[in-house]
């Protein structure tokens, strides 16, 4: 069974920009979640979705985004970059929400200069 | 509010040595209490997990952990480190009233095991 799938693997974008990144959850899986994992601050949730609904969403400002399309795959999208916006951007799935195991991505290295 | 702290940003171990990563956490209902490992530009990989039950709950790579409710605390422990076992580990903790698969992880503890 394949893993979680995230692409692209490596971003550079200038501040201003806007960036789309993309989720593959595990087949099968229909809940993902985004996660974004900073030297500073850590690993903090971006939102969580299921069959295409955004079901909870962590503490980030309105430039950050996703969706969910029929098929489970997600996206995300940040736009105006900032600096701060420079992490590695994680995706989760799980069968169904609220289950008690979540199969992490490689991630997604942006860089905003 | 669920709260995760992790004490020690970085552990040092000989190889060989027993490895003990400490974890506490804070939840106003049971949790769901995990373990994952990243090494470097890779993802989470999930080491184990407590939900209900057996409060010594044994994972991958001969890593178990402990949970105690009266000591809020989940640590992780290997009885003898292998230098394969440098790495980042994260504890999570998961709300389990909320139907919500949202964790919350503590700072990280890196893992450095020398000769």
């Amino acid at each position: 069974k394949a893993g979680v799938t995230q692409t692209p693997r490596y971003l550079i974008k200038t501040r201003g920009q806007q960036v789309t990144l993309s989720c593959s959850p595990i087949s099968g899986h229909r809940s993902v979640s985004w996660y974004q994992q900073t030297p500073g601050q850590g690993l903090q949730f971006l939102f969580e979705y299921f069959s295409e609904t955004q079901r909870n969403k962590g503490n980030f400002p309105g430039r950050f985004s996703g969706r969910q399309f029929s098929n489970s795959r997600s996206e995300m999208n940040v736009s105006t970059l900032e600096l701060g916006d420079s992490a590695l951007y994680l995706c989760a799935s799980s069968p169904r929400p609220g289950g008690t195991e979540a199969f992490f991505g490689q991630g997604t290295r942006l860089t905003v200069v | 509010a669920q709260s995760v702290t992790q004490l020690g940003s970085h552990v040092s171990v000989s190889e060989g040595a027993l490895v003990l990563l400490r974890c506490n956490y804070s939840s106003s209902v049971p949790p769901y209490l995990f373990w994952y490992v990243q090494y470097p530009n890779q993802g989470l990989q999930l080491l184990l997990k407590y939900t209900t039950g057996a409060t010594l709950v044994k994972g991958i790579n001969g890593f178990e952990a402990e949970f105690k409710k009266s000591e809020t605390s989940f640590h992780l422990t290997k009885p003898s480190a292998h230098m394969s076992d440098a790495a980042e580990y994260f504890c999570a903790v998961s709300d389990t009233d909320s139907g919500y698969s949202t964790l919350t992880f503590g700072k990280g503890t890196m893992l450095l095991v020398s000769p």
